[in-house]
């Protein structure tokens, strides 16, 4: 079956220190990985994806995410975090199995990031 | 260019009750689809709409239907209603039928079952 795990429900970050938000994955195929963001009481915005090639993916806003096959991971990082960038992360995963037309988005609980001033 | 339009923002509803969610997808886009996100939760794919015919549907009972019309805006139905429906209620849409370009979402429709 397939999955995806945000291993923190929180991270604290000072403003100006780079900052990462963990995704790890599980698909029987060739994953294709996002991340979206949500303010309070808005919908999900998206962040950035990766389908294929460079496994370092640029997105909105600064962000950046390093897909690494082995590890099974897509971590979303940023290299000067804002008190701007404090919400709700998602990292989600979809494939296309053999014979398959259809697909859903997999979601992960979601990380609430904090930028501390 | 106007995003997904959602309506409406916020609604309360009794138990047993029906309720009907509007979505409206950003131009361009043909493929709508419905998630479900409870508090402090990641959202649950409901269905997903391609040429007015559900195509996908998640783990979600028969009270949950849907509707797509021919200019692609979409309704959401629940039937029957409980107090675990209590939700935001996001609407996606996406430009191919498997929205692997990533989906655009509206800014949700806040349910509330009393």
């Amino acid at each position: 079956a397939q999955s995806v795990a945000q291993p923190e429900d929180q991270v604290n970050v000072a403003e100006g220190n780079p900052l990462t938000v963990k995704c790890t994955y599980s698909v029987s195929g060739n994953p294709y990985l996002f991340w979206y963001v949500q303010y309070p009481n808005r919908g999900l915005q998206f962040l950035l994806k990766y389908i294929t090639g460079d496994n370092l993916v640029k997105g909105s806003y600064g962000f950046e995410a390093e897909f690494n096959k082995s590890q099974t991971s897509f971590h979303l990082k940023k290299p000067s975090a804002l008190v701007s960038d404090s919400a709700l992360y998602f990292c989600a995963v979809t494939t296309l199995l053999p014979g398959d037309s259809n697909y859903q988005l997999i979601w992960g609980a979601g990380t609430k990031l904090i930028i501390k001033p | 260019d106007a995003g997904v339009t959602q309506s409406p923002t916020h609604l309360i509803k009794t138990r047993g009750q029906q309720v009907t969610l509007r979505c409206s997808p950003k131009s361009g886009h043909d493929t709508v689809s419905w998630y479900q996100q409870a508090l402090g939760q990641g959202p649950q794919f409901i269905f997903q709409y391609y040429e007015e015919e559900e195509r996908q549907r998640g783990n979600f009972p028969d009270r949950f239907s849907g509707h797509q019309f021919p200019n692609y805006s979409s309704e959401l139905n629940v039937n029957a209603l409980l107090l675990g429906d209590s939700a935001l209620y996001l609407c996606a849409s996406s430009p191919l039928l498997r929205g692997i370009d990533g989906y655009t979402f509206g800014s949700g429709t806040r349910l509330t079952v009393v």
